[in-house]
């Protein structure tokens, strides 16, 4: 299994619509866990960290569900601009440190 | 915000040449900087972890007499590509948490093409 897992998509969804992507990890012992964006050919941007509690930042909610080892994204009312590739990153405890690996990314589409 | 400054933003390069690439951070101190590469649709792979002032750790697979990693000061690490290849072509990006609340920040990528 791999130590982070997302479907890469890509997701065709219209304006306006709501999206949800999973990413599932495999260290029980991760204690971070973050949303990127990437656009094509430029670096990843932090879209917003992914709390036990979860959290809410506009249109876009973040969960995290411990017992079934994944993390949550939900994008509300689409818009054009959220066409991006979004990346989670999930910490994996090491030798004395912990390392952070990304997903291989869930490509988005929103279509007009 | 923590900025990383990274450079060059693109390089060609012939094959067997080598090509050092540079990330600074701005206005804070960047103790560990994480090296990733990213090839065509596919995801960015953990090179390397450096830390200041000690040997940087190569992930599995990853030849370290072939991606020198130098961390010699709080604000700055290098990667050089040592006699690089076609195969070496990609984009790398380093990356440093500045504050754990902001998880990562990343410099704006190297394209790196080998010919």
């Amino acid at each position: 299994r791999k130590e982070v897992e997302q479907d890469p998509g890509p997701f065709n969804v219209p304006e306006g619509a709501t999206v949800a992507f999973n990413c599932t990890y495999s260290n029980s012992a991760s204690q971070s866990f973050f949303w990127y964006r990437q656009d094509c050919r430029k670096e990843p941007k932090l879209l917003m960290s992914v709390y036990s509690s979860g959290n809410e930042d506009g249109r876009f909610t973040a969960q995290l569900n411990r017992a079934s080892q994944y993390i949550s994204l939900l994008i509300r009312d689409s818009k054009l601009s959220d066409s991006a590739t979004y990346l989670c990153v999930v910490n994996i405890p090491g030798s004395g440190t912990y390392k952070y690996i990304f997903g291989t990314g869930t490509r988005l589409k929103v279509l007009a | 915000g923590a900025v990383v400054s990274q450079h060059p933003s693109w390089v060609i390069c012939k094959s067997g040449t080598s090509v050092k690439i540079e990330c600074r951070s701005l206005d804070f101190q960047a103790t560990t900087m994480f090296w990733y590469r990213q090839f065509p649709k596919q995801s960015l792979m953990l090179m390397a972890t450096s830390n200041e002032g000690s040997k940087a750790t190569y992930e599995q697979g990853v030849e370290k007499d072939k991606f020198l990693i130098n961390h010699a000061s709080l604000t700055l690490s290098t990667l050089t590509v040592t006699s690089a290849h076609p195969e070496d072509s990609s984009f790398y990006i380093c990356s440093t948490i500045a504050m754990a609340s902001y998880g990562y920040t990343f410099g704006s990528g190297t394209r790196l093409t080998v010919v």
